[in-house]
C-alpha cells in the first residue's frame, strides 16, 4: 500500500493563480481531511470529508474548496492564490471518526505564494 | 478555550540521553491524545494513544504519560539516538464532537 500520496510536492504561484493539490489513499478509508501547517502554528483544519460526496468545513476554510467523488481521491482548490495561503499542505486520512481511529498522513505539498 | 500547550518548544541534547516533552491541555471533555512524531519535510505519524484511563504507555524508547486530573501528559525518550530528531506534536480529541486540537510541537535536536 502506498498509504497517503500528495502530489506536487513544491508548487510556486502567483497571487491570483488557481490550481489543485490532489491527495489520494489506497487504504479504503472513509475520512479524509486537509490541513495547513505554518511556522509557531499548530497544524488547522481546512476541510474535511466523512466519505464519497460528504465534505464540511474545518477552521480555516476560506479561499479553498475541495470535492469527494470517490473514496480515493480528495483535491484541494485554491480559487485564486493569495500570499496568505504560503503554507505547508497535509492530507490526511482515517478508517473513521471514532475516537480510537489514527490519521495517517501524506508527506505534504510546500506551497509558495508570490 | 480548548487549548494544547506544549513546552519546551525546542530541546538539545546529546545522543544517548533521555529527554521529557511536555502537554498542557485544556480540551473538554476529554477523549484522547496522541502523541505524533513529524520528521522534516514529512508527514506527522502516530506514535502513541492515551484514554481516559490510561496512565502510561510504551513504544519502544517512547513513554507517554497522562494525568488526566491535571489534564497534563508527557512523552520521554529513552536512550536518544539521531533518528529522534523530529518535532514531537501532542493532539487531543474532544468528546462528543470529536474535534481534534494540536499543539504546535516541541523540536527536538539530537547531537552526536
Amino acid at each position: 500500500n502506498a498509504g497517503v500520496t500528495q502530489t506536487p510536492k513544491f508548487q510556486v504561484l502567483k497571487t491570483g493563480q488557481s490550481m489543485t493539490l490532489q491527495c489520494a489513499q489506497d487504504m479504503n478509508h472513509e475520512y479524509m481531511s486537509w490541513y495547513r501547517q505554518d511556522p509557531g502554528m499548530g497544524l488547522r483544519l481546512i476541510h474535511y470529508s466523512v466519505g464519497a460526496g460528504i465534505t464540511d468545513q474545518g477552521e480555516v476554510p476560506n479561499g479553498y474548496n475541495v470535492s469527494r467523488s470517490t473514496t480515493e481521491d480528495f483535491p484541494l482548490r485554491l480559487l485564486s492564490a493569495a500570499p496568505s495561503q504560503t503554507s505547508v499542505y497535509f492530507c490526511a486520512s482515517s478508517p473513521g471518526t471514532t475516537y480510537y481511529n489514527e490519521q495517517f498522513f501524506g508527506p505534504g505539498t510546500r506551497l509558495t505564494v508570490l | 478555550k480548548n487549548q494544547v500547550e506544549q513546552s519546551p518548544q525546542s530541546l538539545i541534547i546529546l545522543e544517548g540521553k533521555n529527554c521529557t516533552l511536555q502537554c498542557n491541555y485544556t480540551v473538554s471533555p476529554f477523549s484522547n491524545l496522541r502523541w505524533y512524531k513529524q520528521d522534516t519535510g514529512r508527514g506527522p505519524v502516530s506514535l502513541t494513544i492515551m484514554t481516559f484511563s490510561e496512565n502510561t504507555k510504551s513504544n519502544g524508547r517512547y513513554t507517554a504519560t497522562l494525568d488526566a486530573d491535571t489534564k497534563q501528559s508527557s512523552l520521554h525518550i529513552t536512550a536518544s539516538q539521531l533518528s529522534d530528531s523530529a518535532s514531537y506534536i501532542c493532539v487531543v480529541r474532544k468528546n462528543r464532537d470529536d474535534k481534534i486540537i494540536f499543539g504546535k510541537g516541541t523540536r527536538l535536536h539530537i547531537l552526536p
